[in-house]
């Protein structure tokens, strides 16, 4: 089980916009910046979103990140069939089992 | 651009040591700025981290694995290794190395290997 929770899956049509939660705690999200990684089928991880919302050079504002107590979201728009992907989210957790955190990733399908 | 790259046995028996290296070329590991990271993933599942090393030689493992794995680093090869004990099926995944910011950024990844444990 992860410690930090993703919805297992979400769905949206091409041209529209989805969004994609990453729930913790204050341990982890709540203290520490997060990140979020596409990982397109049989590829690594990609950066996408860095310290809670900045994006790495290359990446489109089509997508974007933002932060609220313990929780964050990923969001994107104008969705294309190329961005169907995992896509997880990661912080460190500074708990007495610190270390890097990975939210169990969500499937993204474009209809 | 930073590029790594992981290589070692792509079949391990059981009860034996996983070793891995990666490989890091376009940036020196000594630069001090970053942390290089072990990260896996079981087919079919999510990703988990294994444990970052400092170029000075400081270790963070994850507590689950702490006591069966060691990361080391060759500055002057521009590499740091990975090895994990007394392997079982369990540990049957994709292993990647990556390239950690002082945020826990996982900037730059390797393709990954697949290490897959059976006799």
């Amino acid at each position: 089980q992860s410690v930090l929770t993703q919805p297992p899956s979400v769905s949206a049509a091409p041209g529209q916009k989805v969004t994609i939660s990453c729930s913790g705690s204050s341990s982890n999200i709540g203290n520490n910046y997060v990140s979020w990684y596409q990982q397109l089928p049989g590829t690594a991880p990609k950066l996408l979103i860095y310290d809670n919302n900045k994006r790495p050079s290359g990446i489109p504002d089509r997508f974007s990140g933002s932060k609220s107590g313990t929780s964050a979201t990923l969001g994107i728009t104008g969705l294309q069939t190329g961005d169907e992907a995992d896509y997880y989210c990661g912080t460190w957790d500074s708990s007495l089992s610190a270390g890097q955190v990975f939210g169990g990733g969500t499937k993204l399908t474009v209809l | 651009q930073v590029q790594l790259q992981e290589s070692g046995p792509g079949l391990v028996k059981p009860s034996q040591t996983l070793s891995l290296t990666c490989t890091v070329s376009g940036g020196s590991i000594s630069s001090g700025d970053y942390y290089w990271s072990w990260i896996r993933q079981p087919p079919g599942k999510g990703l988990e981290w294994i444990g970052y090393i400092y170029y000075s030689g400081s270790t963070y493992y994850n507590p689950s694995l702490k006591s069966r794995v060691t990361i080391s680093v060759d500055t002057s090869k521009n590499q740091f290794s990975l090895k994990l004990s007394s392997v079982t099926a369990a540990d049957t995944a994709v292993y990647y190395c990556a390239r950690a910011g002082v945020t826990a950024t996982l900037d730059y990844w390797g393709q990954g290997t697949l290490v897959t444990v059976s006799s």
